[in-house]
């Protein structure tokens, strides 16, 4: 079955410089999460879309922004990047329908992005 | 808003033994809950979840986890571990009747199945 794609699954950043990441949900899943795991921590939500309008924030910086596409693909942009954001950087996606609430996230592969 | 805590950070066991990982949530509504287990350098792979109903659930390798609502668990378990089963486990939470989502996480449980 298809899963989660993300992209690049490395990413090597000088600091101040920006980074795009790329997810590709699972066909027909219309929602999409961005969560960021630093080394030895637990995921941590950033921001979410459901049919390419936002629909929750967790705690992402200022500094990046998200969007989801007409074709439910989303992207993160980390602008100013600092020594901080290195991290796994996890997409999942979902079948929404927030009417029925019973929406399982799966999983895609996650960017580890250094930043030096 | 929800939290989940998991009492273990590290829980050593050998081959063929039983295991149990335990996580506890704190919520004022009613929250949805689930396993995940990631193995070294790879994504995060859901291994069951509780959403109503039976409060026993079966999941994928064996494992199963119990939901116990005046307890606040949800711990998982497995009869008898392999050596495959060596992973990060963690527990996470959602809370629909608040319009959230997105999933709340434990730090999570290194399980380290030893020969």
């Amino acid at each position: 079955a298809a899963g989660v794609i993300q992209s690049p699954r490395h990413l090597i950043k000088e600091k101040r410089e920006t980074a795009t990441l790329k997810c590709y949900p699972i066909p027909r899943h219309d929602t999409v999460y961005w969560y960021q795991q630093g080394p030895g921590q637990d995921p941590q939500f950033l921001i979410s879309f459901y049919e390419k309008m936002q629909s929750d924030k967790g705690s992402i910086p200022d500094r990046f922004s998200a969007q989801q596409f007409s074709d439910y693909h989303s992207e993160l942009n980390m602008s100013s990047l600092e020594l901080g954001d290195s991290a796994l950087y996890f997409c999942a996606s979902s079948l929404g329908n927030y009417l029925k609430s019973t929406d399982t996230q799966y999983f895609g592969p996650g960017t580890r992005l250094t930043v030096l | 808003a929800q939290s989940v805590t998991q009492l273990d950070s590290q829980v050593p066991v050998f081959e063929e033994a039983p295991v149990e990982l335990r996580c506890n949530y704190s919520s004022s509504v009613s929250v949805y809950l689930f396993w995940y287990v990631q193995y070294p350098n790879q994504g995060l792979q859901l291994l069951l979840k509780y959403l109503s109903g039976s409060t026993l659930v079966k999941g994928i390798n064996g494992f199963e986890a119990e939901f116990n609502k005046s307890q606040t668990s949800f711990h998982l378990r497995k009869p008898s571990v392999h050596i495959s089963d060596t992973a990060e486990y963690f527990c996470a939470v959602t809370a629909p009747g608040e319009g959230r989502r997105a999933l709340t996480f434990g730090s999570g449980t290194r399980l380290q199945v030893q020969p």
